[in-house]
């Protein structure tokens, strides 16, 4: 089945260094997501891309998605305390229909 | 408020004594799953249904049930829980149209910790 491999697990930077997660799929990918799960709560969408070789922002957060459609990444700039949680990948490739998780990067930003 | 509500928040519960949990949306859905996550393995798919009574088995079904007879509620049923069904559940709902702005969005539930003893 479908594999999708995340990278780190886990994350310490000290606030206001910059910050990068990548995902790669096993298969290629017909979209990715990016959810962010602060701790204690629930995932919450960031963004969807569809495109080869896209890169979309929203403000200090940059994403792309990979020529081949097999990775992605999500950048960070300049973190600050409030970016801490858990960062996910979510791929939707293949034969399946169903959005398959990587396993998430735990980023702690020290103050 | 668009949201997807799930009960209960907790539970400890024993072996083998079977329990529900409730998932409800109000957005008019058609889309619901549930995911289990475990630490180092993220999210992983239980059941979804692409609309009332119609639900089919993600990665990970063993031991669970689930029903979809009306659109807003998609309960997870756990007939015989055992000690490796202790986990975090979170139901979520998309639309099938999906938002022009955040096409595909996942809307998560606040999640459920189980533990069975």
């Amino acid at each position: 089945g479908q594999q999708v491999m995340q990278i780190p697990q886990y994350q310490h930077v000290q606030e206001g260094e910059d910050f990068t997660t990548y995902c790669n799929s096993s298969t290629t990918l017909s979209n990715i997501q990016w959810y962010k799960q602060r701790p204690g709560g629930h995932p919450v969408f960031l963004i969807q891309l569809v495109k080869s070789g896209e890169v979309k922002k929203q403000k200090r957060l940059t994403f792309q998605f990979g020529e081949a459609k097999k990775n992605s990444s999500l950048h960070i700039t300049a973190t600050q305390t409030t970016d801490v949680g858990t960062y996910f990948c979510a791929g939707r490739g293949g034969s399946a229909r169903q959005l398959t998780f990587g396993s998430g990067t735990q980023l702690t930003v020290l103050p | 408020e668009a949201q997807v509500t799930q009960n209960p928040r907790y539970l400890i519960t024993v072996t083998g004594k079977k329990l529900t949990v409730t998932c409800s949306q109000n957005m008019n859905h058609e889309y619901m799953s549930w995911y289990r996550q475990d630490p180092g393995l993220g999210l992983r798919q239980i059941y979804y249904s692409m609309n009332v009574e119609v639900t089919d088995k993600g990665d990970v079904p063993e031991g669970y049930k689930v029903s979809r007879k009306e659109k807003r509620n998609f309960p997870l049923i756990l007939e015989s829980p055992s000690p490796n069904q202790t986990s975090l559940y979170f139901c979520a709902s998309r639309g099938t149209s999906g938002s022009a702005l955040r096409p595909g969005e996942l809307f998560f539930g606040e999640g459920s910790r189980l533990t069975v003893l």
